[in-house]
């Protein structure tokens, strides 16, 4: 049973649009973190979000943590070929469990 | 700073050997965690040292263990191979507490055939 599910899995888009991706769980997170990797490579860390209701940018990419710390969002604006990669989103703090538990991961590819 | 490093990058082994796997952390970070990844079960966590002692432990079986030494320093033990256990496994150091963000390593692609 995946405590974090994110969807969609799998997104392929042009160039120029816009998208979201979702990490939802019925679980509250003390915080909770998104990393890309790209192939060959371990994931880099692109945000943390602690607050309920938080809404934190970095450049074209916008995440939101829900008011009630269960869930997250990721939006990118005017995707570029660059931001091709698989997303993680990775929540922190849960009683008794592991440090951190990640999310399948979404895979976007974004063609020029 | 130099990031995480881990060695080897790439291994193949055949059924029933066992492997030892090096992982570096940045300088400074005393807590190191281990994952394994693969496209079925996605990044799923092993286990965490923090100054030498294991903080953490995820569900895997008594074959996967691992060590901090005392530069904080780890490594990672597969004994026992199995076919399942071709996966990247990838290694991240945090400087401290439970909830540190994770930097993580480039990762040992281990093939078990």
């Amino acid at each position: 049973t995946q405590l974090l599910e994110q969807s969609p899995q799998f997104l392929s888009i042009q160039e120029g649009e816009n998208l979201t991706v979702y990490c939802n769980s019925s679980s509250v997170f003390s915080s909770l973190q998104w990393y890309r990797q790209e192939p060959g490579e371990g994931p880099v860390l692109l945000v943390t979000v602690v607050t309920g209701g938080e809404v934190k940018k970095l450049k074209r990419l916008t995440f939101q943590f829900g008011d009630a710390r269960k869930d997250s969002s990721l939006h990118i604006t005017a995707a570029q070929p660059g931001d091709t990669g698989l997303y993680l989103c990775a929540g922190a703090g849960i009683q008794g469990a592991q440090k951190l538990v990640f999310g399948q991961g979404t895979r976007l590819t974004i063609n020029p | 700073k130099a990031g995480v490093t881990q060695t080897p990058r790439y291994l193949i082994k055949t059924r029933g050997q066992q492997v030892t796997l090096s992982c570096s952390p940045i300088s400074g970070h005393r807590s190191v965690s281990w994952y394994q990844q693969t496209p079925g079960q996605g990044l799923q966590f092993l286990f965490e040292y923090f100054s030498e002692t294991q903080r953490n432990k995820g569900n895997f079986p008594g074959r996967f263990s691992g060590r901090q030494f005392s530069n904080s320093r780890s490594e990672m033990n597969v004994s026992t191979l199995e076919l399942g256990d071709s996966a990247l496994y990838l290694c991240a150091s945090s400087p401290a507490g439970t909830r540190d963000e994770q930097f993580f390593g480039p990762g040992t692609r281990l093939t078990v055939l």
